[in-house]
């Protein structure tokens, strides 16, 4: 059972433009979503996270935004750079839980 | 560089064999986890140990066990591995216990586990 859901397995974006990645969840318990970033032959590298009580975050470039009510959540990178060329995984914990759900990533390529 | 480190980087073996997998937190965090990511999978939660004591357990199989110990680095035992065992097995790190908020973990660059 997929509780956190990346349907685009891939994007693509010219540089500079903006990479738009996103997210669905189904378990309304849910409180706290974090995005990862992960280059080939190494481990996931966190990037930004949110908590449930706000519905934007921000962080340089990268801000993600979170809809609650739509149990949704996206990344958004402006502008992009060839250098975010990488697989970027959202996940997803509640309080109440003991563990971190992941989605099954999404491959973004920025053209320069 | 994390700071997670994770070793061997590679392991092929054979079906039915026992394999160990091991994992040495950031300086000072507590908590270890070990995550399996399969082909075409996210990255699905094996177990977590917080300061030597099984903390969480996820979908892990019963033919794999974990410890940590006193040091703090921990061990992944994978035994009567199948062909659908293969995968990257990797570990991350926080200093936090629990999986909410403030709860950053630091992977580290993964085993990957090829059964023949």
């Amino acid at each position: 059972d997929q509780q956190v859901k990346q349907n685009s397995p891939s994007l693509s974006v010219q540089e500079g433009r903006i990479s738009i990645l996103n997210c669905d969840y189904t378990n309304s318990m849910f409180d706290y979503f974090l995005w990862y970033k992960k280059y080939p032959a190494e481990g996931p590298t966190f990037l930004i996270s949110i908590s449930s009580i706000k519905d934007k975050n921000e962080d340089g470039r990268f801000t993600v935004f979170l809809n609650k009510s739509a149990k949704h959540l996206s990344l958004h990178i402006v502008p992009s750079q060839p250098g975010d060329s990488a697989v970027y995984f959202c996940a997803a914990s509640a309080r109440t839980g003991n563990q971190f759900y992941f989605g099954t990533g999404t491959s973004l390529t920025v053209i320069p | 560089d994390s700071g997670v480190t994770q070793t061997p980087k590679h392991l092929i073996t054979a079906t039915g064999q026992r394999v160990t997998l091991r994992c040495s937190p950031r300086s000072g965090d507590l908590s270890v986890y070990w995550y399996q990511q399969s082909l075409d999978q996210g990255l699905q939660f094996l177990i977590q140990y917080y300061n030597g004591e099984e903390r969480a357990k996820g979908n892990i199989l019963e033919r794999f066990s974990a410890q940590q110990f006193p040091d703090l680095h921990s061990e992944l035992n994978l035994s009567s591995l199948e062909l659908g065992d293969s995968a990257l097995y990797f570990c991350a790190s926080s200093s936090i216990m629990h999986s909410g908020y403030g709860n950053e973990q630091f992977f580290g660059p993964g085993t990957r586990l090829t059964v023949l």
